[in-house]
């Protein structure tokens, strides 16, 4: 069971957008809508910014997106806040294990 | 307010045994499934295990099959992790989380296992 691979790291200025991959295999993104990204800040618990590929959970702004084409996920935040700034995980449901796998990381910057 | 507090994190030996306790309050704990997620010092997630409502289906990561077993108590809201054989690559915080739609929507802030001689 591989990690899923993201970027180590994206960043952009205020009020810019910014695009995090998340590339899995057949067996995990390519074969299901079950993608979740989470928002985790320094020593804070992970946080739920988006379920099943492009669904936000209550409270979530809606300048966070996310899509997904064949093997790769994306999350796209718009008019980036400093308060984005921080590191953010993919992950996937897993068919053959039936288990789920997480992504390496990305550490955003708000510069 | 929907809270998961994990306990009973330390120091343990190479080899050794370890039991994570989960409490759960402000939902129906037993209307969901429920994950360990660990993350090592400085590292990424890494999912552990779940297991369904009613404990009926348990389901772990390749690395911890065999050592580590998944259960929970519906009259007491609290989920464990029995955790033997502990090797050094264990050490981690580890985390419980509410599952919904596929996903994680709620998590506890952690407990520190560390593995060391």
């Amino acid at each position: 069971q591989s990690a899923l691979t993201q970027p180590p790291s994206a960043s952009g200025s205020p009020g810019q957008s910014v695009t995090i991959s998340c590339t899995g295999t057949s067996s995990d993104v390519g074969s299901y809508n079950y993608v979740s990204w989470y928002q985790q800040h320094p020593g804070k618990a992970p946080k739920l910014m988006i379920y099943e590929v492009n669904k936000r959970p209550s409270g979530v702004p809606d300048r966070f997106s996310g899509s997904k084409s064949g093997n790769t996920a994306s999350l796209t935040v718009s008019g980036l806040q400093t308060e984005d700034e921080a590191d953010y995980y993919c992950s996937s449901f897993e068919g053959s294990n039936i288990s789920y796998v997480f992504g390496s990381g990305t550490k955003v910057t708000v510069l | 307010e929907v809270q998961l507090v994990e306990s009973g994190g330390g120091l343990v030996q190479p080899g050794g045994s370890l039991r994570l306790s989960c409490a759960a309050s402000g939902f129906t704990f037993s209307g969901y499934w429920m994950t360990w997620v660990r993350q090592a010092p400085g590292k990424g997630l890494e999912w552990v295990a779940n297991i369904k409502q009613d404990g009926s289906e348990k389901y772990y990561v390749g690395s911890v099959k065999g050592r580590f077993t998944i259960s929970r108590d519906n009259a007491k809201n609290s989920l464990y992790l029995q955790m033997n054989s502990l090797r050094v690559e264990d050490t981690a915080v580890y985390h419980c989380a509410r599952h919904i739609d596929w996903a994680f929507d709620m998590w506890g802030r952690g407990t520190l296992v560390t593995v060391s001689s």
